[in-house]
């Protein structure tokens, strides 16, 4: 399995307060990406890095940020969480170079009361 | 708007059988189309990968063909065992200014049973 690992693994939060998730990998890729998986939804993506400090939006940003400060890290965050950001989210990784095959993480599951 | 459709939604087999799933995008301009498992309550792993000029792919009990021009795909499990019950996703990466992005299909629940 890819090194990837996610954290927090579970979370419980009010909404209106700011939530950051954290995805780590051991592999030195170059793509990180953060989505989140809903019944009905299947996965959409949220933001993407193409490189340290290098990030773009995806289908779904609205309401999250994201940075990365170093190569094994992407972090997200809420800024102030709300309920219809209760989910799972996913974070997955591509070497680049020609290479997309996407590997995922274990997932966090947030959820904003 | 590319568009990923998986049928059928839920497939239940008897241990043994030989089945194919589905899965069909609606913009034809794709890098590349990626196969997944997943479990419950886990992430996504990635089975197989079929390259835009490739026409299938295969590892083990599994197949994956590609057919570009008719934007559709299909996985192959021959023999199957309970142990492959999970839900089964199918992803396309576009071409060009989007080759970054994989959208997903809502998947294919199998179960089967011993």
């Amino acid at each position: 399995d890819a090194g990837i690992t996610q954290s927090p693994r579970h979370k419980v939060t009010e909404t209106g307060t700011p939530v950051t998730l954290r995805c780590h990998q051991t592999e030195n890729h170059r793509y990180m990406y953060w989505y989140r998986q809903d019944p009905g939804h299947g996965l959409r993506l949220i933001h993407y890095s193409y490189g340290v400090k290098d990030t773009d939006k995806g289908e779904v940003s609205d309401g999250y940020s994201v940075s990365r400060s170093k190569t094994e890290d992407f972090l997200l965050t809420l800024e102030s969480a709300t309920s219809s950001q209760t989910s799972v989210y996913f974070c997955a990784i591509s070497p680049g170079l020609g290479n997309y095959e996407q590997y995922f993480g274990p997932g966090t599951r947030l959820t904003v009361t | 708007k590319q568009e990923v459709t998986q049928i059928p939604a839920a497939l239940s087999v008897p241990e043994g059988e030989n089945l194919v799933l589905n899965c069909s995008f609606t913009d034809s301009a794709i890098y590349n189309l990626q196969w997944f498992r997943q479990d419950p309550g886990k992430g996504l792993t990635s089975l197989l990968l079929i390259q835009s000029s490739q026409r299938e792919q295969t590892s083990g009990r599994l197949n994956a063909s590609l057919d570009k021009s008719s934007g559709r795909s299909t996985l192959y499990i021959a023999a199957s065992q309970p142990g492959d019950s999970a839900t089964y996703l199918c992803a396309v990466r576009g071409s060009g200014g989007s080759n970054y992005k994989l959208t997903f299909g809502k998947g294919t629940l199998l179960t089967v049973n011993p």
